[in-house]
This record gives C-alpha cells, structure tokens and sequence, in this order.
C-alpha cells in the first residue's frame, strides 16, 4: 500500500489564483516527519518544509503555507496567487521513527501556471 | 558553495558499457542516499549509507554497486548498461535518524543517464 498518496497527479491553474496540493500519507507510528519537496523544470530537488507528528501549526512562508492535519493523516500545501515559477512538480514525503530507514515519497502533483 | 554535488549532470553511453557517477557533499552528513527517477518522475530509492556503511540495498541488479571511500562521497557504478538504466540518477544525503525520523534530505541535482 502507497504510504504517502498524492492523487492530483497533474493540475494546471491561472496565474495569480491560489492551489492546494493534496497529500494523505499512511503510518502507524506516533512520531515522524512529513516534507515537501519541489521539482522545477530544471530538475533539481528543492526541500521546502519539514513537520513533525506532535507539531500540528500551520506553517506560512510567504505566498506558500501548509495544513498538517493528523485527524485526516493530511499535510496538505496551498500556494497563494501562484506564478508561472511555481511551475513544478511538488512531492510529498513521510519519514517514521520506527520503520524502515527511507523516505517514502509521494508520486508528485505535476503544477502547471499558466501566464 | 554546492552542498551536493554530482558529476556528470548529463551522461549518453552506449547499452554494454560500465560507467560511475560520483557525489560529494560538504554538509558534514553522515548519511547519504542514492535514488532512481524514472520518466514518470517516480523516486525510488536504491541505497542508503551512513557513515561509510551500507544501511539499505533495495532490489536493484547487481550490476549497481555503491562506493564510499568516506562520509562526504558516494559513487554509483554501473556495469554492463541496459536500455532501461536511463534515468535520473538522484544523490542526497541527511544528518542520522533523529527523534522522529530520517532527518531533511538534500538533494544534488542529479545525473541524466541516457543509455542508446
């Protein structure tokens, strides 16, 4: 079973309207971390956040925030009046204490801005 | 200053051949990783080091063998290559597990191994 879903696989949006990024993950442990990756055309991967479990604060860093809620096992990110930069792929992933020595990563949500 | 570095960014070889891609990283990290990015942008995970030590070999053939000469480098190489070697050839590296899990990984930008 996938640990982390991302089920938008591709969206494409407007520039200067606001998007959320889905991601559900799957853990049975009490503590770990979730992360955001992003992946712009040029390939490299970019950290952009990292939670812990017992940290449930959203999180805004400018026109980007996140929404962890653990009710839901969700970790959702919105970008705020995106831009055509925010044109991406966005990878969620969830790191446990006490399982397995990787990262389980998301599929990725392909972001398309369009001008 | 390049926290992870590959080299090559782009590699074009021929199917049969044997080839290496090195990644350094001046982090101070005692643990490093290599993925696999396939055309649908999967990552997948291949080998995990820390500290010179091999901590996971996921199912990969045995033509890839990791190297570690030291905590601040980790090479792939790959022997006899295949058509469906080409991908993304992704090095990362990371503090040790911390209190709640693997901690940040860093990403170096990647190898693009096209094999013809």
């Amino acid at each position: 079973a996938q640990k982390v879903t991302q089920a938008q696989t591709e969206i494409s949006v407007v520039e200067k309207e606001d998007v959320t990024l889905d991601c559900v993950y799957e853990t049975r442990d009490t503590t770990y971390y979730l992360f955001w990756y992003k992946q712009p055309p040029s390939g490299e991967l970019v950290f952009l956040i990292r939670r812990n479990s017992f940290d449930e604060q959203n999180e805004i860093s400018g026109r980007y925030s996140w929404n962890f809620q653990k009710s839901t096992s969700s970790f959702n990110f919105t970008i705020t009046a995106s831009q055509v930069v925010d044109s991406a792929v966005y990878f969620c992933a969830l790191s446990e204490t006490n399982t397995g020595n990787q990262f389980y990563f998301g599929t990725g949500t392909s972001l398309t801005v369009i001008p | 200053d390049t926290a992870v570095s590959q080299t090559p960014k782009y590699l074009v070889t021929q199917m049969g051949n044997d080839k290496s891609i090195k990644c350094e990283q001046n982090l101070g990290h005692d643990t490093m990783y290599w993925y696999k990015q396939d055309s649908k942008k999967f990552l997948k995970i291949m080998f995990s080091y820390n500290n010179k030590e091999l901590i996971i070999n996921e199912t990969v053939p045995n033509r890839f063998s990791p190297k570690s000469p030291d905590k601040a480098h980790l090479n792939l190489h790959i022997n006899s290559l295949e058509l469906g070697d080409s991908a993304v050839y992704f090095c990362a590296s990371s503090q040790p597990r911390g209190r709640y899990g693997l901690e940040t990984q860093y990403f170096g930008p990647g190898t693009r191994l096209l094999v013809l």
